[in-house]
């Protein structure tokens, strides 16, 4: 199956710092999405992404399909912004589907 | 619009036991997938239903089992459970279609004792 790898696993920063995450995937895929795990472990959606470029507000995501990657930009990073970032591929074979997650990326943002 | 709801929000089970999860999608969605989250595993794709059909299963046992109703409310089921079975279960929905977003639930959180 296909294989997601995300990197950096962890990151601190201080608040109002920039911040970029990576996720590699190794095949072609019709939907990539990112999601912040909330302390309670609920998946928020951030973006549906599976190419282009996209904005909410201070985050920010591009997916380059072509070369099987997608970057997850936090500018001005705020505490709040503390958690497990993941994202997941959707490795589609006819009209199953299912998502496949990286193994997530640690944020720590310091006051 | 309601987001994806599960219930219990939290399970404490003994071994041997059986436990029943439940779902209800988003209202409009079809498509409604499982999802086993532990700290060794990750997130693990469990099985998917659409229109009260399993349409695609994970790499699990067969004490891993599920269904999905006419209203598209989905509950699984563990039977025999093993301590390994702790885990954070999340169900997502999506409508089912071509290359959809999922939405997921807050979870059900089940400790095997």
């Amino acid at each position: 199956g296909i294989q997601v790898e995300q990197s950096p696993p962890d990151l601190i920063l201080q608040e109002g710092a920039n911040s970029t995450l990576r996720c590699n995937f190794s095949d072609s895929v019709n939907n990539l999405q990112w999601f912040h795990q909330n302390p309670w472990g609920q998946l928020i959606n951030l973006f549906y992404i599976p190419s282009g470029t996209k904005q909410n507000g201070r985050l920010s995501a591009t997916t380059v399909a072509t070369e099987r990657y997608s970057l997850l930009y936090i500018s001005s990073s705020q505490t709040t912004d503390s958690g497990v970032y993941f994202c997941a591929v959707d490795d589609r074979t006819g009209a199953n589907s299912k998502l496949t997650f990286g193994k997530g990326i640690t944020l720590s943002v310091r006051p | 619009k309601a987001g994806v709801t599960q219930t219990p929000r939290y399970l404490i089970k003994t071994r041997g036991q059986q436990v029943t999860l439940s779902c209800s999608p988003i209202s409009g969605h079809r498509s409604v997938s499982w999802y086993q989250q532990t700290p060794g595993q990750g997130l693990q794709f469990l099985f998917e239903y659409f229109s009260e059909t399993q349409r695609n299963k994970g790499n699990f046992p067969g004490r891993f089992s599920g269904r999905q109703f006419s209203n598209s409310r989905s509950e699984m089921n563990v039977s025999t459970l093993e301590l390994g079975d702790s885990a954070l279960y999340l169900c997502a929905s999506s409508l089912g279609l071509v290359y959809n977003e999922q939405f997921f639930g807050p979870g059900t959180r089940l400790t095997v004792l």
